[in-house]
C-alpha cells in the first residue's frame, strides 16, 4: 500500500488477557520500528527490524512484550498478560533504509481495563 | 534521562505570525535532527530535517535552526496557518553501537488561533 498500516486502530482488552499489534509496512522498506506514545509521553522506542531479524530489541519494556517480522514485511507486536501500564498509542514506522527518516502508521490505541 | 528536550509542552500563536519551536538535546554524538507533526488520530508526519554539517535548513515556511555548540535546533514557522495546529516532536539521531536510534522529544502542541 502507500503508507504504513496498522491494525486494529482501537483495541480495549481486559487485564491478563494477551493483545497482539499488526502492522503493515511500506512495500521494500527494509527497517521497520515499533513506537509507543503513553499519554503526556515522548515517543518510545521499542524494537528495530532490518528485514526479518531484530538488532535492537532494548527498548521492549518487560519480557511480555515481543514482536516479530515475516518475509521482510509485516510486523507483529504481541503484548502478553497485558497491564493498566500498557496502555498507550503503539506505533509502527518504516524506513527504507535505516538512515532515513521514518514514515508512520496512524498506530494502535491500547486501553488495558 | 531524556535526551531530547522538548521544555514547552504548549504553544498558541495568531495566524499570520511566526511560531518558534524549541528542541534541546545531550548527546554530542547526535548529527541528523528531524521535525515531525502529528495530528489527532494519525501518526507523525515527517516535515523537515538537519544534518550536523549545516545550521539551517529551509522549506517553504518552513526552517530549522541548528546550534551545535548549544545542542538546541529549533523550528520557524513563517507565517503560522491555522492548519498548522498539530503537535510539534524533534527528534535526533546517532549511529550507536552499529544502529541508528532515533531519540523523540515530548512533543510541543501549537494551536494557531485564527
Amino acid at each position: 500500500g502507500a503508507g504504513v498500516s496498522q491494525s486494529p486502530s482501537n483495541k480495549v482488552t481486559e487485564k491478563g488477557k494477551d493483545v497482539e499489534l499488526r502492522c503493515d509496512p511500506i512495500s521494500g522498506h527494509t527497517a521497520l520500528y515499533w513506537y509507543r506514545q503513553s499519554l503526556g509521553q515522548g515517543l518510545e522506542f521499542l524494537i528495530y527490524f532490518q528485514g526479518n531479524s531484530a538488532p535492537d530489541k532494548s527498548g521492549l519494556p518487560s519480557d511480555r512484550f515481543s514482536a516479530e517480522r515475516t518475509g521482510g514485511s509485516v510486523s507483529t507486536l504481541t503484548i502478553q498478560r497485558t497491564q493498566q501500564e500498557d496502555s498507550a498509542v503503539y506505533l509502527c514506522a518504516s524506513s527504507l533504509e535505516q538512515i532515513y527518516g521514518y514514515t508512520f502508521g496512524s498506530g494502535t490505541r491500547l486501553t488495558v481495563v | 534521562d531524556q535526551q531530547v528536550k522538548q521544555n514547552s509542552p504548549s504553544l498558541s500563536v495568531q495566524e499570520g505570525r511566526i511560531s518558534i519551536l524549541n528542541c534541546d538535546y545531550t548527546n554530542s554524538m547526535f548529527d541528523y535532527f528531524l521535525w515531525y507533526k502529528k495530528y489527532p488520530a494519525e501518526g507523525p508526519t515527517f516535515l523537515i530535517s538537519i544534518s550536523s554539517i549545516k545550521d539551517k535548513n529551509e522549506d517553504g515556511r518552513f526552517t530549522v535552526f541548528l546550534n551545535k555548540s548549544a545542542k538546541h535546533l529549533s523550528l520557524h514557522i513563517v507565517p503560522s496557518q491555522p492548519g498548522d495546529s498539530a503537535v510539534y516532536f524533534c527528534a535526533a539521531s546517532a549511529l550507536i553501537s552499529g544502529t541508528y536510534k532515533y531519540i523523540f522529544g515530548t512533543g510541543t502542541r501549537l494551536k494557531v488561533l485564527a
